[in-house]
């Protein structure tokens, strides 16, 4: 049972450069998100999508782009990398995220911006 | 705006003592509320919720009571263990879309 997958694990980046980080999870959730994770800031949403096709902002999405073509995948894209991205990054997923909704978290994607 | 607080750690117990976490929250609504727990290395994974007043979720040992009229969801273990060390979040979810998390407390616990 894979649950939410996060690609890379690590990863280390120069200022300016782009990347993407992957994010795909198997349980048919309809709605995902991206949160940063910063020392005494506890969590913090980026981006989420309710399902393929819809994507909306969250806390802190200057940055950062998203799209969501399918269920599976919610790849979170780095336009020019900036040291103030350097985190944590955890996708999240539910199978409604209303009410009561539990989130399905991955390991997370260390980023590194130097 | 909504928000969540939680009480600043690290917290440091020994083995089989009594452990409190606090966490108060602010909203507009009427938000469901959650304790996730962060082990070394690893994602956040929900420890409990409750998602209406008066309600107490638990699990493994730890409780939390809705508390609506002092707007609180205290996490309590009446005697911890080495392997309850671990980082736990207070979060709340009023039905947006949007789940808020408190900063986070780390606990030691020691053998």
């Amino acid at each position: 049972n894979a649950g939410v997958t996060q690609t890379p694990k690590f990863q280390v980046l120069k200022t300016g450069q782009s990347m993407t980080l992957q994010c795909a999870q198997d349980m048919n959730h309809e709605y995902m998100s991206w949160y940063r994770q910063d020392p005494g800031m506890g969590l913090r949403l980026i981006h989420y999508s309710v399902g393929a096709g819809i994507t909306d902002q969250g806390e802190v999405p200057n940055g950062y782009n998203v799209s969501r073509s399918t269920t599976e995948d919610f790849p979170l894209r780095l336009l020019s990398a900036a040291p103030s991205q350097t985190s944590v990054y955890f996708c999240a997923s539910s199978p409604h995220g209303t009410r009561g909704g539990e989130l399905f978290f991955g390991e997370g994607s260390r980023l590194t911006v130097l | 705006g909504d928000s969540v607080t939680q009480m600043e750690g690290p917290v440091t117990l020994s083995e089989e003592a009594f452990l409190t976490i606090n966490c108060t929250y602010t909203a507009t609504g009427y938000p469901s509320l959650f304790w996730y727990v962060q082990y070394p290395g690893e994602g956040l994974q929900l420890l409990l919720k409750a998602t209406k007043a008066d309600d107490k979720g638990s699990n493994k040992g730890f409780e939390a009571t809705y508390r609506k009229e002092t707007t609180s969801f205290h996490l309590e273990k009446g005697s911890v263990q080495v392997s309850d060390s671990a980082v736990y979040f207070c979060a709340q979810e009023t039905g947006g879309f949007k789940t808020i998390f408190g900063a986070g407390t780390r606990l030691f616990v020691k053998a």
